[in-house]
């Protein structure tokens, strides 16, 4: 398997576009999870997805944040309109709903928002 | 809420010294526990779990973590620092409930000097 897969790796964006980032989870996971990494607040958990349906989104900082889940093999987090405070690193990582297996992570993507 | 507290945002070892990152959880039913490293620029990868097997668990890389339930820790210990363990760790919680909520504490950075 190849992991999980996040896209882009970096995505440089003016303030007010549009910003979709994109995840595979790894095949067979059911569960699925968006997070945001900064210097200021570490690695913060934004949503998380049970079967493609989310569970709880209490982490996603505003109205301009949403994230969808379509089907087993894709999700995507979109921030509309972009704002330089969004600049971060966002995480996936998937992991089998099915007890305490561990949750891997794709390699990220680098937002920086001017 | 669960949660998961590291103590000292910075440690720093000389090469060959005990190593200790401390990770104390927040819970009245022992939850499952994870440690995770992150080297720049990449993604978080596992260095062990508990999951309430044997207490005592050994992960990759020489690393291995005590579950103590009398003082709700998980500490991260490895005997001899190498330069190649200079890295952040992450310790993390899951419920043992059926949301697998996963809360990563606030990460530790290892220094480890020659």
């Amino acid at each position: 398997d190849a992991g999980v897969i996040q896209s882009p790796r970096h995505e440089v964006t003016e303030m007010g576009q549009e910003v979709t980032l994109r995840c595979k989870p790894i095949s067979g996971h059911n569960s699925l999870f968006w997070y945001r990494q900064t210097m200021m607040r570490g690695l913060e958990l934004l949503i998380y997805f049970n079967n493609n349906v989310p569970i709880d989104d209490s982490g996603m900082p505003e109205d301009r944040f949403s994230a969808k889940m379509p089907n087993a093999s894709f999700s995507t987090l979109k921030i509309q309109p972009s704002e330089p405070r969004d600049s971060a690193v966002y995480f996936c990582a998937s992991r089998s709903a099915t007890g305490p297996g561990e949750a891997f992570f794709g390699q990220g993507t680098r937002l920086t928002v001017v | 809420a669960q949660s998961v507290t590291q103590l000292g945002s910075h440690v720093s070892v000389s090469e060959g010294a005990l190593v200790l990152l401390r990770c104390n959880y927040s819970s009245s039913v022992p939850p499952y526990l994870f440690w995770y490293v992150q080297y720049p620029n990449q993604g978080l990868q596992l260095l062990l779990k508990y999951t309430s097997a044997a207490t005592l668990v050994k992960g990759i890389n020489g690393f291995e973590a005590e579950f103590k339930k009398s003082e709700t820790s998980f500490h991260l210990t490895k005997p001899s620092a190498h330069m190649s363990d200079a890295a952040e760790y992450f310790c993390a919680v899951s419920d043992r409930g059926s949301s697998y909520k996963l809360i990563f504490g606030s990460g530790t950075r290892l220094l480890v000097r020659p």
